[in-house]
């Protein structure tokens, strides 16, 4: 069964300095990844994904996150924090060739942003 | 475009009663729709599987005649918390993809609370 692990339950950064995110996957094929951020009390928005094409995947807000099959890592980064990322954040997967199959969610990860 | 509602946001029932929470796509047609469960502070947990005109699959655990889920059409999708307890309380959120492998859009999730 596929798996999804984030490495920190909770990230803290000061306003301006650099965001790392880390997700590692577990899946016999390249899977499909995600990366959601949610807000409190709300439902998620897609910040980017990964769909086997480029490998460094730019999405929105300033986020990218790269593709590392020798890793099987998925990792988000922002080159400056705002005050305005401090959200949660999840990773996840799916697995292509499946009809309709669902996505498979990190732990999260809750990034707070310190001015 | 790929909007997701769901109707209520929040819904306080006393225990024993039934809920409704529907989920529609408001700009696209979704052959398949996701019910996730959220716990405070976790992550999201996949419930069921609806595709239109079918039934639905649930995931290991959940009741199926608790949880009753309907796709009656490529825009609705309900979820039906049959004689509810305070345990059903918790964060549930709809996803719906218009084709399968492509993007799940999340709609802003209904907060029931049961007591």
């Amino acid at each position: 069964a596929q798996s999804v692990t984030q490495l920190g339950s909770h990230v803290s950064v000061s306003e301006g300095a650099l965001v790392l995110l880390r997700c590692n996957y577990s899946s016999s094929v390249p899977p499909y990844l995600f990366w959601y951020v949610q807000y409190p009390n709300q439902g998620l928005q897609l910040l980017l994904k990964y769909t086997s094409a480029a490998t460094l995947v730019k999405g929105i807000n300033g986020f990218e996150a790269e593709f590392k099959k020798s890793e099987t890592s998925f990792h988000l980064t922002k080159p400056s924090a705002h005050m305005s990322d401090a959200a949660e954040y999840f990773c996840a997967v799916s697995e292509p060739g499946q009809a309709g199959t669902a996505l498979i969610f990190g732990k999260g990860t809750t990034l707070s942003v310190s001015s | 475009g790929a909007v997701v509602s769901q109707h209520p946001s929040r819904v306080i029932c006393k225990s024993g009663t039934s809920v409704k929470i529907e989920c529609r796509s408001l700009d696209f047609q979704a052959t398949t729709m996701f019910w996730y469960r959220q716990f405070p502070k976790q992550s999201l947990m996949l419930m069921a599987t609806s595709n239109e005109g079918s039934k639905a699959t649930y995931e290991q655990g959940v009741e199926k005649d608790k949880f009753l889920i309907n796709h009656a059409s490529l825009t609705l999708s309900t979820l039906t918390v049959t004689s509810a307890h305070p345990e059903d309380s918790s964060f549930y959120i709809c996803s719906a993809q218009r084709r399968a492998r492509e993007t799940q859009y999340f709609g802003p999730g209904t907060r029931l609370l049961v007591l």
